[in-house]
């Protein structure tokens, strides 16, 4: 069956530093993983996608990169600040277009 | 601007009385879906559509009905809520296009069911 997954535990790291989030998946091929914000009690926002034959990709502080033999992305916040306090969840769509998240990592930077 | 509307933003119900949560898209996209999201199970699709009068379920559609008579419309209907379906749900559009393509969400509407 097909899986999405990230770790559970909230990330806490010092404003500055360089958060780096996971998600793990099973089963998608092809695979169009995308990232989302999501703040408390407000709908997810779509950040960024990578495709299954691409590596890495940048938006801004915003690093996602694409190990398809792991079947695995990584998700840097480089230069973190406390405005980018929030939870973050990857997504992949199915062959039948259906959209799934995985559980979500919250990220808490302090200052 | 370009948005996803939910209606309404919280709403607290009794047991059994019917209630329908809107959700509207002005971007003309094919694609619609409803989740619901819980505490320590994140976001799960209850039905999606690809298309007016297409529809299709997701992984938790019990207890739930839908439509989509027209494109931009597709509210979710509650015939007889009950208290495990008190969650915060949402609804997305997107247009179609393949795997590739972002999902835009609405604001969410918080339903408590006593």
């Amino acid at each position: 069956s097909q899986k999405i997954e990230q770790n559970s535990e909230a990330l806490n790291i010092q404003e500055g530093k360089t958060a780096t989030l996971t998600c793990n998946y099973t089963n998608y091929s092809p695979a169009y993983l995308q990232w989302y914000r999501q703040d408390p009690g407000r709908g997810p926002v779509f950040l960024l996608l990578i495709r299954e034959n691409e590596k890495e990709k940048r938006k801004e502080r915003l690093k996602v990169t694409f190990d398809t033999t792991l079947k695995q992305s990584l998700f840097h916040v480089t230069a973190s600040q406390p405005a980018d306090s929030a939870t973050y969840l990857c997504a992949l769509r199915n062959a039948g277009n259906m959209l799934t998240f995985g559980g979500g990592t919250r990220l808490m930077v302090k200052p | 601007e370009a948005q996803v509307t939910q209606n309404p933003r919280y709403l607290i119900t009794v047991t059994g009385k019917k209630l329908t949560v809107t959700c509207s898209q002005n971007m003309n996209h094919e694609y619609m879906s409803w989740y619901r999201q819980d505490p320590g199970l994140g976001l799960r699709q209850i039905y999606y559509s690809m298309n007016v009068e297409v529809t299709d379920k997701g992984d938790v559609p019990e207890g739930y009905k839908v439509s989509r008579k027209e494109k931009r419309n597709f509210p979710l209907i509650l015939e007889s809520p009950s208290p495990n379906q008190t969650s915060l749900y949402f609804c997305a559009s997107s247009p179609a296009g393949g795997m590739n393509t972002e999902a835009f969400f609405g604001q969410g509407t918080r339903l408590t069911v006593v």
